[in-house]
């Protein structure tokens, strides 16, 4: 079957760095989305990655390695505001996105 | 503001009603995607309409009856429904459903209570 795991929570200080990870098993890859939802409001578009490496976009990089099956955000110098859930979804064979179950971010001052 | 709009924002229903969901993209795309989001849950797809034909239907109850008038619009029609029926709705817009991965842009969901 086809799975994606992230973790349920975390938490971190603002202006500290983290890093949410994604792993994935899927029949095909044809891309890995990261998506920001804060409570009540609609998913955001937050990078694409289709090549191995690293993203980076201002304060949130986004890395994947196709071998390992594996990608994480990074992100810089929290603020409150950062406080999310972090949807990780790959784009399978088919092109149809396989959604994990999100990791949600609390952020501390 | 994503460009893509939904309502109602809230529903409380119950199992014998009917109700609709509207769903409705300024962005000029030509697919479009109803999602149920169930706490803790990955999303998942229900319905996909590209160029108003319907191309995914992921196994869904007939208590759900998707419309595409037109590629701006999305209707999702609920009846019958059960409590377990209850979480939230997204409505979702990408460019085109051609073989490719495609960014998916969001409404910002109708919060369903089935009682």
């Amino acid at each position: 079957g086809q799975n994606i795991d992230q973790p349920t929570e975390m938490t971190a200080t603002e202006g500290a760095i983290v890093q949410i990870n994604c792993t994935y098993q899927t029949s095909g890859f044809n891309g890995l989305f990261w998506y920001q939802q804060h409570a009540g409001e609609a998913p955001t578009f937050l990078s694409y990655n289709v090549l191995d490496g690293l993203e980076e976009k201002g304060r949130f990089s986004s890395f994947l390695s196709r071998s390992k099956g594996y990608s994480y955000l990074l992100l810089k110098e929290l603020q409150m505001k950062d406080s999310a859930s972090y949807l990780c979804a790959v784009s399978d064979s088919n092109y149809q996105l396989i959604w994990g179950a999100g990791t949600k971010l609390i952020i501390k001052p | 503001e994503t460009g893509v709009t939904q309502t109602p924002r809230h529903l409380v229903m119950g199992m014998t009603n009917k109700k609709s969901l509207k769903c409705e993209q300024h962005l000029g795309h030509n697919a479009m995607y109803w999602y149920k989001q169930s706490a803790k849950k990955p999303l998942e797809l229900m319905f996909v309409y590209s160029l108003e034909e319907r191309v995914e239907n992921n196994s869904v109850p007939s208590r759900f009856s998707p419309e595409c008038p037109n590629s701006s619009h999305l209707f999702l029609h609920l009846h019958t429904l059960q409590p377990e029926d209850s979480a939230l709705y997204l409505c979702a817009s990408s460019q085109d459903w051609t073989g490719g991965p495609e960014t998916q842009y969001f409404g910002p969901g109708t919060r369903l209570l089935v009682l």
